[in-house]
Parts: C-alpha cells; sequence; structure tokens
C-alpha cells in the first residue's frame, strides 16, 4: 500500500490529453515539493516534472505538472506512443523523515 | 556529463549479506545527498535511504531498518549500501539516484539523475 494514491492504469490515443492524479496528505504533498518520474519499459526511472510544475533540460513542453492542497496531477498532452511507460509520483514526508512513492500509472497508448 | 551507476548485485541466500556499491562522476560528490530506491519484480518504486552529503544523517525506511546500512566515501565519489540479514521481500533492482542538493532538508529536493541499477536475487 503506497503513501501516496495513483491510479493504476490510464490510456488514451494518439494526439489526445492524459491526466495522471497523485493525491496525498498535509504531511508530504501539501508541505512539500512533488516530483514525477517516468519509467519505460526495462529501463531505469528518469525525472520529469521536478518541484511540481518544472520540466529539467530536454523534457518536452507536452509534458507539465501542477499541485493544489494534497493532490499533484501530471498533464501529457499530443499524446504520442513513445509516452507509453509508468509514471510515479513521489514527495518528502515530514511526518515519516522519508521519501513515499505513488504506487505508479501505466500509462497506454491506444 | 552526471552520472550515477550501481554495481555489487547478485545471489544471495536467504540471511545474507551483500553490499552495493554506486560510482558517481561529473559533479562534486561531496556536495550532494544520495539516495537508494529499488523496485521488486513487477512492482512499483520503494525509497530505501537517504544519506546527507557530508555522511553525517542517514534515513532509512521501515522496512530496512536495523538491517541495511548506507554510507559514503566522498574521497572515493562512491556511495555503498550494505545489506544485512536478507530475505526474499528484499529481491529487486537497486537504483542509486542523486540528490539535487546536500541533503539539509529532503522536502525541497529531487532525484536526478538515477543509475541503471543492479539486480539483487535473495533465494536459497
Amino acid at each position: 500500500q503506497s503513501v501516496l494514491t495513483q491510479t493504476p492504469s490510464a490510456s488514451g490515443t494518439p494526439g489526445q490529453r492524459v491526466t495522471i492524479s497523485c493525491s496525498g496528505s498535509i504531511s508530504h504533498i501539501r508541505s512539500n515539493i512533488v516530483n514525477w518520474y517516468q519509467q519505460l519499459p526495462g529501463t531505469a526511472p528518469k525525472l520529469l516534472i521536478y518541484s511540481n510544475n518544472q520540466r529539467p533540460s530536454g523534457v518536452p513542453d507536452r509534458f507539465s505538472g501542477s499541485k493544489s492542497g494534497t493532490s499533484a496531477s501530471l498533464a501529457i498532452s499530443g499524446l504520442q506512443s513513445e509516452d507509453e511507460a509508468d509514471y510515479y509520483c513521489a514527495a518528502w514526508d515530514d511526518s515519516l523523515n522519508a521519501w513515499v512513492f505513488g504506487g505508479g500509472t501505466r500509462l497506454t497508448v491506444l | 556529463e552526471v552520472q550515477v551507476s550501481e554495481s555489487g548485485g547478485g545471489l544471495v541466500q536467504p540471511g545474507g549479506s551483500l553490499r552495493l556499491s554506486c560510482a558517481a562522476s561529473g559533479f562534486t560528490f561531496t556536495n550532494y545527498a544520495m539516495t537508494w530506491v529499488r523496485q521488486a519484480p513487477g512492482k512499483g518504486l520503494e525509497w530505501v535511504s537517504s544519506i546527507t552529503g557530508s555522511g553525517d544523517d542517514t534515513y532509512y525506511a521501515d522496512s530496512v531498518k536495523g538491517r541495511f546500512l548506507i554510507s559514503r566515501e566522498n574521497s572515493k565519489n562512491t556511495l555503498y549500501l550494505q545489506m544485512n540479514s536478507l530475505r526474499a521481500e528484499d529481491t529487486a533492482v537497486y537504483y542509486c539516484a542523486k540528490e539535487s542538493h546536500e541533503g539539509l532538508w529532503f522536502g525541497d529536493s529531487w532525484f536526478d539523475p538515477w543509475g541503471q541499477g543492479t539486480l539483487v536475487t535473495i533465494s536459497s
């Protein structure tokens, strides 16, 4: 059971916009930044969004992040086949003194 | 180029020990906290342990507390994870990752980059 809650799966067709949610509590999401990681099949995770809504260099602007209260979201617009991956949210939990992850969302591009 | 690379994984019997290493390059190692994250086969990501840049402060997941020890050798740009009393449920790919700063507080940090991972299998 993950501390952060993500919908296990999501899907969309090429060109569509999809949103992946991540919900938590005051001790992590509300108090600290949320980061998103993308894990393509068979590869290591990669930083996708940091500090709620910042994109590292090289990440297309089709990817965007937001946070409100105890929830965060990752939006992918103009969906492409290469976006098919697992997506994880993460935040530091001040109460646990630990990093917490969401259970991951598997995105399928139909 | 900023890089981290793990080594040391393998097959170990339950109750055994193993030490993982993570070699870092392309950045001033002592200025950054480091973290271990693992992923059991077919499962999601699970944080294991973090250490500040100086090595003075360490943090552990409850699932490994008292069995695993994180450390670093800043003179060698290397991070370690000593794993003792290993259990079947410790079977996973173990990733090391660089935090975004020294680690005085992790609430505004993130992991980048990640290594390619090293597989640890606990089985008799």
